[in-house]
């Protein structure tokens, strides 16, 4: 059964980093998405992407992420100087965008911590 | 705002028994719901939805939800649980927007603890 994958599992930075989060989505899918959860809390959406744009984006969103598809497989979110708030376990997510209920298909999850 | 509510943090089950994993909403329209399930240091799982039409769906493990459009509630239920369905529960509910993107706001989870 395909699968959303997320690398790395586990990534710790020092604050004012850059990181970059990758993932590869399921490969017929068309809207893909980037959630984060911090120790405790709700999970929160951040950012969506369909036909190479961002489609929507939360107030988290804010001009120190980015997102990107580079190659038509991979699915990145980039942090560009990284707080000790975004510490948080960080989802990806794709729906196929075949029907409009389609559910969403999560990744394993990158666990960021922010030193 | 719109936000959903599960008001329970923990719930505990004897094995065999009945369960009811509460969520509620407050969005505007008729959203999509959703209930998804997280085992330890893995992603969250897809239970089961609802679109339209009958107000009880089945779902994954024997798992089913009952949307009641009055209460704006989708409680999550299964008729006996197994000591495996212990794990974080989230609900999810998709607005229908004119952006399109079917984005989710989650619960805040509750944990189902079911003892043997």
């Amino acid at each position: 059964e395909p699968e959303v994958t997320q690398t790395p599992s586990h990534q710790v930075t020092q604050m004012g980093q850059e990181v970059i989060l990758r993932c590869v989505p399921i490969s017929n899918h068309l809207y893909f998405y980037w959630y984060r959860q911090i120790l405790g809390q709700k999970v929160e959406f951040l950012v969506s992407f369909y036909n190479n744009e961002i489609s929507e984006k939360s107030e988290i969103f804010d001009d120190q992420f980015s997102v990107e598809r580079p190659d038509g497989s991979n699915f990145t979110l980039k942090i560009r100087s990284t707080k000790l708030e975004d510490s948080a376990m960080y989802f990806c997510a794709s729906r196929p965008g075949t029907s409009t209920y389609n559910e969403q298909f999560f990744g394993p999850g990158t666990r960021l911590t922010v030193l | 705002a719109q936000s959903v509510a599960q008001p329970e943090d923990q719930v505990n089950v004897a094995e065999g028994n009945p369960l009811t994993v509460k969520c509620t909403y407050s969005v505007s329209g008729n959203p999509y719901l959703f209930w998804y399930v997280q085992y330890p240091n893995r992603g969250l799982q897809f239970l089961l939805k609802y679109i339209t039409g009958d107000n009880l769906v089945k779902g994954s493990y024997g798992f089913e939800a009952e949307f009641n459009k009055s209460q704006t509630s989708f409680h999550l239920k299964k008729p006996s649980a197994l000591v495996s369905d212990s794990a974080l529960y989230f609900c999810a509910v998709s607005p229908l927007g004119t952006s399109g993107t079917y984005k989710y706001i989650f619960g805040t989870g509750t944990r189902l603890k079911v003892l043997a």
